[in-house]
């Protein structure tokens, strides 16, 4: 069964638009939530994570993401987007010990 | 404080030869995982170890698939035979412990002809 879904592989924002990558994640127990980030020819970096702590986490960069039980979501946004924001994106899931990577979604970011 | 290191960074083989991948994690770093990243997909979990055992690798095609962590610090991943299937990016990584931050090494680029 799918554990983690991104909407999107593609989306293209403007320079100072607001950035939402969106992921869906399913989990019989409580989960831990993360976002990774990939440069290109980079390894992945950690942007945040959600632990079971404040819903709203604050990550690297400007971004955040808002863990939502009710609608399964951990969508992650940035008020502005940036030239050097461009890269692709997974969300994660850590079902204690099942650990899932959504499929990526790239981020554009036209000037 | 040094990351984790993989080695060789490429590597290019003919299909049914074997191949071996090799992974130094973060000093003291007790979790450490292997994932497979097919080009477009997201990382797949093959295989994660604490300290010397497996906890899970479910996803680890046992048939042509294997890999240890003698000692528990460095690890190896094996293929034998490889498909050309088996093209894709291994990462590897290390947490502190379960269900801490993992973080990763560059990969190592596979492509099998």
């Amino acid at each position: 069964a799918q554990s983690v879904t991104q909407l999107g592989s593609h989306v293209s924002v403007s320079e100072g638009a607001l950035v939402l990558l969106r992921c869906n994640y399913s989990s019989s127990v409580p989960p831990y939530l993360f976002w990774y980030v990939q440069y290109p020819n980079q390894g992945l970096q950690l942007l945040l994570k959600y632990t079971s702590a404040a819903t709203l986490v604050k990550g690297i960069n400007g971004f955040e993401a808002e863990f939502k039980k009710s609608e399964t979501s951990f969508h992650l946004t940035k008020p502005s987007a940036h030239m050097s924001d461009a890269a692709e994106y997974f969300c994660a899931v850590d079902n204690f010990n099942k650990f899932y990577f959504g499929s990526g979604t790239k981020l554009n970011v036209k000037p | 404080e040094a990351g984790v290191a993989q080695s060789p960074r490429y590597k290019i083989i003919e299909k049914r030869q074997s191949v071996a991948f090799w992974c130094n994690p973060i000093s003291g770093h007790a979790t450490l995982y292997w994932y497979q990243q097919i080009l477009g997909q997201g990382p797949k979990l093959l295989i994660q170890f604490q300290n010397n055992g497996v906890v899970d690798d479910s996803q680890l095609p046992k048939d042509r698939f294997s890999a240890e962590r003698l000692k528990g610090v460095d690890s190896t991943l094996k293929i034998q035979p490889a498909k050309l299937e088996d093209s894709a990016v291994y990462l590897c990584a290390s947490s502190s412990d379960r269900r801490e931050t993992q973080y990763f090494g560059p990969g190592t680029r596979l492509l099998v002809l």
